[in-house]
């Protein structure tokens, strides 16, 4: 079975202040796809970012950034010179290609989620 | 953009109450899918729809059902409310890869 854990439950920085929200999982498929998910105090959860099993790049988006590791089942989130309206919570999740032989229609599994807030 | 609603922000309803909760894609999207949403817990599927008339258990199906017989509406029917179901539930709807969700349904049951 898959997991997603997000040992974090909140983190609370100063505007300016870089952050790194972390993510570990478990699978025991070789192909997956990870997601990074915000979900700001209006509550519609905001997709973030996809990321393949065959592909450790890391990326940057702005002053958001994305740090694959396989070797450690990690998918750590950075987000550099935080602002106000980076406080959100933030989900970290994990989607199998193929279950058991057949598809998994994409059903993710989400961590617990780490609320951010980010103070003035 | 994908736009995915649902049918109340905010719901207050009594035990043993049957309730509905709609959700309605405008895009043509095959796959469907609700989730609840509860303070340390993160989201946990209920259930998932992928086709009309298709569903299955997702990880906490009890005291749950679906229906979906159009291909844009999938509901989510508690048949009767308790009040561990007082959460929040999420629609989402998946084309390829990732999921785009509803604004999400606040249901207290007393």
């Amino acid at each position: 079975a898959q997991k997603v854990t997000q040992a974090q439950t909140e983190i609370s920085v100063v505007e300016k202040e870089d952050v790194t929200l972390d993510c570990v999982y478990e699978t025991r498929d070789t192909t997956y796809y990870l997601f990074w998910y915000k979900q700001p105090p209006s509550g519609e959860l905001v997709f973030l970012i996809r990321r393949n099993s065959f592909d450790e790049q890391n990326e940057i988006s702005g002053r958001y950034s994305w740090n694959f590791q396989k070797s450690t089942s990690s998918f750590n989130f950075t987000i550099t010179a935080s602002q106000v309206v980076d406080s959100a919570v933030y989900f970290c999740a994990l989607s199998e290609v193929n279950n058991a032989g057949g598809t998994s229609y994409g059903k993710l599994t989400f961590g617990q989620g780490t609320i951010l807030t980010v103070h003035p | 953009d994908v736009k995915v609603t649902q049918s109340s922000r905010y719901l207050v309803k009594r035990t043993g109450e049957k309730v509905f909760l709609e959700c309605v894609q405008d895009m043509d999207h095959e796959n469907m899918f609700w989730y609840r949403q509860d303070p340390g817990l993160g989201l946990r599927l209920i259930y998932f729809s992928y086709d009309v008339k298709m569903k299955e258990k997702g990880d906490i199906p009890e005291g749950y059902s679906v229906s979906r017989e159009k291909k844009e509406r999938f509901s989510l029917i508690l048949e009767s409310a308790s009040t561990n179901q007082t959460s929040m539930y999420l629609c989402a709807t998946r084309l390829l890869y990732e999921q785009y969700f509803g604004p999400g349904t606040r249901l207290t049951v007393t």
